[in-house]
């Protein structure tokens, strides 16, 4: 059974310009959560999607969004981006969301350096 | 709002040592508790997790933890470590918020 597949892996973006990252979620998920990972925060939440509807956000501001496919894959979008956006940017996929009691499977997430 | 908080930013022991890391959270009523591990260069992955019955949970490569709710605490321990287990570990706590909210991350370094 393939993983959670995020891309790209890497990118750098400068001040200003727009990012949008991919997700595609184990076959079977319909769950679909992105978190910013950063040196000494941790990993912070950003949304979960479940069946193409945003179900919980986090403390972010409006320039993070995202979407979510009828095929379950998802993806974010960050514009006007600032150099503190630069981060680990994570999607996790499980079968019964955030408020189950099942595992998150994560994947390697998209690494964003912002210049 | 619920809150995770892992009391250690850094643990560096030598293999065999017991390993003992602290998680607290902040929220009231019933939690689903989890420990993730991400070890260098892979992914995040789940080592155990506590959602009722006995409180001493036992997870892989001999991680185990311990809920008590009086103290709000999930601990993780290892009674000898190895090596390979040099990782950042990640506490996570899921209560009313339907969110799985994470502590800010222990690293863990296994010196031979």
């Amino acid at each position: 059974k393939a993983g959670v597949t995020q891309t790209p892996r890497y990118l750098i973006k400068t001040r200003g310009q727009q990012v949008t990252l991919s997700c595609s979620p184990i076959s079977g998920h319909r769950s679909v959560s992105w978190y910013q990972q950063t040196p000494g925060q941790g990993l912070q939440f950003l949304f979960e999607y479940f069946s193409e509807t945003q179900r919980n956000k986090g403390n972010f501001p409006g320039r993070f969004s995202g979407r979510q496919f009828s095929n379950s894959r998802s993806e974010m979008n960050v514009s006007t981006l600032e150099l503190g956006d630069s981060a680990l940017y994570l999607c996790a996929s499980s079968s019964q969301g955030q408020g189950g009691t099942g595992e998150l499977f994560f994947g390697e997430g998209s690494r964003l350096t912002v210049l | 709002a619920q809150s995770v908080s892992q009391h250690n930013h850094h643990v560096i022991l030598s293999e065999a040592a017991s390993l003992e890391l602290g998680c607290n959270y902040s929220y009231g009523g019933t939690v689903n508790l989890f420990w993730y591990v991400q070890y260098p260069g892979q992914h995040l992955q789940l080592l155990l997790k506590y959602f009722s019955g006995d409180p001493l949970v036992k997870g892989i490569k001999g991680f185990e933890a311990e809920f008590i709710k009086s103290k709000f605490s999930f601990n993780l321990r290892k009674p000898s470590v190895q090596w390979s287990d040099t990782a950042e570990y990640f506490c996570a706590v899921n209560g009313g918020a339907q969110k799985l909210v994470f502590g800010q991350g222990t690293r863990l370094t296994i010196n031979p």
